[in-house]
Protein backbone atom coordinates (compact mmCIF):
# COMPACT_ATOMS: atom_id res chain seq x y z
CA UNK A 1 0.00 0.00 0.00
CA UNK A 2 0.73 3.57 -0.54
CA UNK A 3 1.92 5.54 2.47
CA UNK A 4 3.74 8.88 2.98
CA UNK A 5 5.88 9.88 5.96
CA UNK A 6 6.59 13.16 6.97
CA UNK A 7 8.22 12.49 10.73
CA UNK A 8 8.75 16.22 11.75
CA UNK A 9 5.70 17.36 13.44
CA UNK A 10 6.53 20.61 14.12
CA UNK A 11 10.11 23.01 13.44
CA UNK A 12 11.00 26.06 14.93
CA UNK A 13 13.21 28.31 12.87
CA UNK A 14 14.42 31.90 13.34
CA UNK A 15 14.47 33.79 10.34
CA UNK A 16 16.59 33.49 7.26
CA UNK A 17 17.87 30.06 8.43
CA UNK A 18 17.58 27.04 6.02
CA UNK A 19 14.87 24.71 6.99
CA UNK A 20 14.67 21.38 5.43
CA UNK A 21 11.28 19.12 5.46
CA UNK A 22 11.56 15.95 5.06
CA UNK A 23 9.42 13.50 3.04
CA UNK A 24 9.35 9.49 2.64
CA UNK A 25 7.17 7.48 0.35
CA UNK A 26 6.39 3.78 -0.21
CA UNK A 27 4.83 2.31 -3.13
CA UNK A 28 4.97 -0.92 -5.17
CA UNK A 29 5.27 0.71 -8.85
CA UNK A 30 8.11 2.53 -10.72
CA UNK A 31 5.65 5.33 -11.91
CA UNK A 32 4.20 7.45 -10.06
CA UNK A 33 4.11 11.27 -8.40
CA UNK A 34 4.96 13.32 -5.54
CA UNK A 35 3.78 16.53 -4.76
CA UNK A 36 3.75 19.35 -2.16
CA UNK A 37 1.31 21.94 -0.66
CA UNK A 38 1.28 24.64 1.60
CA UNK A 39 -1.34 25.05 3.97
CA UNK A 40 -0.73 28.80 5.49
CA UNK A 41 -2.60 29.72 8.77
CA UNK A 42 -5.83 31.17 6.82
CA UNK A 43 -6.15 27.62 5.70
CA UNK A 44 -6.14 27.08 2.05
CA UNK A 45 -4.24 24.41 0.33
CA UNK A 46 -1.93 25.77 -1.89
CA UNK A 47 0.41 23.54 -4.69
CA UNK A 48 3.89 23.76 -4.74
CA UNK A 49 4.71 21.02 -6.63
CA UNK A 50 4.58 18.27 -8.34
CA UNK A 51 7.77 15.51 -9.80
CA UNK A 52 7.04 12.70 -11.55
CA UNK A 53 9.75 9.61 -10.86
CA UNK A 54 11.12 9.61 -14.19
CA UNK A 55 12.79 12.93 -13.46
CA UNK A 56 15.04 13.08 -10.56
CA UNK A 57 16.68 16.45 -11.34
CA UNK A 58 16.23 18.77 -8.42
CA UNK A 59 14.17 21.65 -8.69
CA UNK A 60 14.88 25.35 -7.48
CA UNK A 61 12.12 27.76 -7.63
CA UNK A 62 13.24 30.98 -5.52
CA UNK A 63 13.74 30.49 -2.14
CA UNK A 64 12.23 26.85 -2.72
CA UNK A 65 14.11 23.94 -3.22
CA UNK A 66 13.36 20.08 -3.57
CA UNK A 67 15.32 17.38 -3.62
CA UNK A 68 13.91 14.14 -5.21
CA UNK A 69 16.15 10.61 -4.20
CA UNK A 70 14.51 7.32 -5.62
CA UNK A 71 17.25 5.62 -4.04
CA UNK A 72 16.14 6.68 -0.37
CA UNK A 73 12.32 6.93 -1.89
CA UNK A 74 12.66 10.74 -0.31
CA UNK A 75 11.60 14.24 -1.65
CA UNK A 76 13.01 16.49 0.83
CA UNK A 77 11.59 20.86 0.44
CA UNK A 78 14.04 23.15 1.55
CA UNK A 79 13.38 26.30 2.42
CA UNK A 80 16.48 29.05 1.88
CA UNK A 81 16.79 31.90 4.40
CA UNK A 82 12.85 31.62 5.67
CA UNK A 83 10.66 34.49 5.99
CA UNK A 84 7.84 34.71 8.68
CA UNK A 85 5.62 34.42 5.71
CA UNK A 86 6.74 30.40 5.59
CA UNK A 87 4.87 29.42 8.61
CA UNK A 88 2.67 27.23 7.45
CA UNK A 89 1.95 23.23 7.39
CA UNK A 90 3.80 21.86 4.66
CA UNK A 91 2.27 17.99 3.46
CA UNK A 92 3.79 16.15 1.17
CA UNK A 93 1.39 13.63 -1.38
CA UNK A 94 2.05 10.61 -3.35
CA UNK A 95 -0.17 9.34 -6.38
CA UNK A 96 0.52 6.02 -8.05
CA UNK A 97 -1.01 5.57 -11.35
CA UNK A 98 -0.66 1.94 -11.34
CA UNK A 99 -2.41 1.19 -7.75
CA UNK A 100 -4.85 3.84 -8.28
CA UNK A 101 -5.47 4.00 -12.39
CA UNK A 102 -4.92 7.52 -12.32
CA UNK A 103 -2.59 10.19 -11.39
CA UNK A 104 -4.97 12.07 -9.43
CA UNK A 105 -5.75 9.72 -6.33
CA UNK A 106 -3.43 11.39 -3.35
CA UNK A 107 -2.12 9.70 -0.50
CA UNK A 108 -1.11 12.38 1.60
CA UNK A 109 1.73 12.70 4.92
CA UNK A 110 0.19 13.53 8.53
CA UNK A 111 1.76 17.30 7.47
CA UNK A 112 4.97 19.16 9.08
CA UNK A 113 3.60 22.73 10.90
CA UNK A 114 7.10 25.13 10.01
CA UNK A 115 6.80 27.84 12.54
CA UNK A 116 9.59 31.06 11.52
CA UNK A 117 9.49 33.46 14.09
CA UNK A 118 11.61 37.27 13.76
CA UNK B 1 -12.21 35.58 -8.27
CA UNK B 2 -11.01 32.47 -7.10
CA UNK B 3 -11.33 29.25 -9.42
CA UNK B 4 -12.87 26.91 -6.75
CA UNK B 5 -15.63 28.12 -4.51
CA UNK B 6 -16.63 26.04 -1.79
CA UNK B 7 -20.12 27.59 0.92
CA UNK B 8 -20.72 27.86 3.24
CA UNK B 9 -17.07 28.54 4.72
CA UNK B 10 -17.97 28.39 8.35
CA UNK B 11 -20.90 26.43 9.78
CA UNK B 12 -21.65 24.77 13.22
CA UNK B 13 -25.08 22.52 13.02
CA UNK B 14 -26.83 20.30 15.44
CA UNK B 15 -26.64 16.28 15.99
CA UNK B 16 -28.54 15.10 13.46
CA UNK B 17 -29.18 18.10 11.44
CA UNK B 18 -28.75 17.34 7.38
CA UNK B 19 -25.67 19.75 6.05
CA UNK B 20 -24.62 19.98 2.36
CA UNK B 21 -21.18 21.68 1.77
CA UNK B 22 -21.37 23.58 -1.74
CA UNK B 23 -18.33 23.39 -4.19
CA UNK B 24 -18.21 25.02 -7.62
CA UNK B 25 -14.96 25.53 -9.60
CA UNK B 26 -14.63 28.07 -13.18
CA UNK B 27 -11.53 25.84 -13.82
CA UNK B 28 -12.96 23.72 -16.36
CA UNK B 29 -11.66 20.54 -15.11
CA UNK B 30 -13.41 17.42 -15.45
CA UNK B 31 -12.53 15.83 -11.87
CA UNK B 32 -13.69 16.52 -8.61
CA UNK B 33 -13.03 15.56 -5.23
CA UNK B 34 -14.09 15.85 -1.44
CA UNK B 35 -11.68 15.57 1.83
CA UNK B 36 -11.44 16.16 5.52
CA UNK B 37 -8.77 17.37 7.42
CA UNK B 38 -8.84 16.62 11.41
CA UNK B 39 -6.15 18.39 13.02
CA UNK B 40 -3.07 16.41 13.17
CA UNK B 41 -3.62 14.44 10.48
CA UNK B 42 -3.23 14.82 6.55
CA UNK B 43 -6.23 15.04 4.59
CA UNK B 44 -8.44 12.02 4.10
CA UNK B 45 -10.61 11.42 0.32
CA UNK B 46 -14.38 11.29 1.19
CA UNK B 47 -15.95 10.97 -2.41
CA UNK B 48 -14.17 11.80 -5.76
CA UNK B 49 -15.89 12.27 -9.35
CA UNK B 50 -14.15 11.66 -12.87
CA UNK B 51 -17.15 13.28 -14.55
CA UNK B 52 -20.73 13.72 -14.18
CA UNK B 53 -21.70 10.62 -14.50
CA UNK B 54 -19.02 9.29 -12.11
CA UNK B 55 -18.85 8.93 -8.47
CA UNK B 56 -17.04 6.99 -6.79
CA UNK B 57 -16.23 6.11 -2.99
CA UNK B 58 -13.21 7.36 -1.70
CA UNK B 59 -11.49 6.37 1.97
CA UNK B 60 -14.19 7.48 4.38
CA UNK B 61 -17.30 7.36 2.33
CA UNK B 62 -19.54 5.95 5.46
CA UNK B 63 -21.86 9.35 6.66
CA UNK B 64 -21.48 11.01 3.60
CA UNK B 65 -23.22 11.37 0.09
CA UNK B 66 -22.50 13.35 -2.65
CA UNK B 67 -24.39 15.18 -6.03
CA UNK B 68 -21.92 16.39 -8.87
CA UNK B 69 -24.66 18.63 -10.45
CA UNK B 70 -23.08 19.51 -13.32
CA UNK B 71 -18.91 19.69 -14.50
CA UNK B 72 -18.85 22.37 -12.44
CA UNK B 73 -20.66 21.86 -8.81
CA UNK B 74 -19.91 18.76 -6.47
CA UNK B 75 -22.04 19.19 -3.35
CA UNK B 76 -20.76 17.38 -0.30
CA UNK B 77 -23.84 16.02 2.07
CA UNK B 78 -24.12 14.47 5.92
CA UNK B 79 -27.38 13.33 6.18
CA UNK B 80 -27.56 13.46 9.58
CA UNK B 81 -24.82 14.96 10.95
CA UNK B 82 -22.72 13.53 14.35
CA UNK B 83 -20.30 15.46 16.38
CA UNK B 84 -17.06 13.20 14.94
CA UNK B 85 -17.84 14.95 11.59
CA UNK B 86 -16.88 18.21 13.10
CA UNK B 87 -13.58 18.84 10.59
CA UNK B 88 -12.37 21.20 8.21
CA UNK B 89 -13.82 20.30 4.11
CA UNK B 90 -12.19 20.53 1.09
CA UNK B 91 -13.07 20.34 -2.01
CA UNK B 92 -10.46 19.86 -5.05
CA UNK B 93 -10.56 19.66 -8.30
CA UNK B 94 -8.15 18.25 -11.66
CA UNK B 95 -7.79 18.27 -15.02
CA UNK B 96 -7.41 14.45 -16.48
CA UNK B 97 -6.43 16.00 -19.80
CA UNK B 98 -3.81 17.99 -18.46
CA UNK B 99 -1.10 17.45 -15.41
CA UNK B 100 -4.09 15.98 -13.33
CA UNK B 101 -2.91 18.05 -10.69
CA UNK B 102 -5.31 18.93 -8.13
CA UNK B 103 -6.26 22.39 -6.63
CA UNK B 104 -7.70 22.96 -3.27
CA UNK B 105 -10.74 25.52 -2.75
CA UNK B 106 -10.50 27.34 0.67
CA UNK B 107 -12.19 25.21 2.90
CA UNK B 108 -15.44 25.18 4.74
CA UNK B 109 -14.86 24.66 8.63
CA UNK B 110 -17.96 22.47 10.05
CA UNK B 111 -18.68 22.04 13.51
CA UNK B 112 -21.21 19.66 14.58
CA UNK B 113 -22.32 20.16 18.22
Amino acid sequence: AQKVTQAQTEISVVEKEDVTLDCVYETRDTTYYLFWYKQPPSGELVFLIRRNSFDEQNEISGRYSWNFQKSTSSFNFTITASQVVDSAVYFCALSDPALTGTASKLTFGTGTRLQVTL
Amino acid sequence: DADVTQTPRNRITKTGKRIMLECSQTKGHDRMYWYRQDPGLGLQLIYYSFDVKDINKGEISDGYSVSRQAQAKFSLSLESAIPNQTALYFCATSDSWSTDTQYFGPGTRLTVL
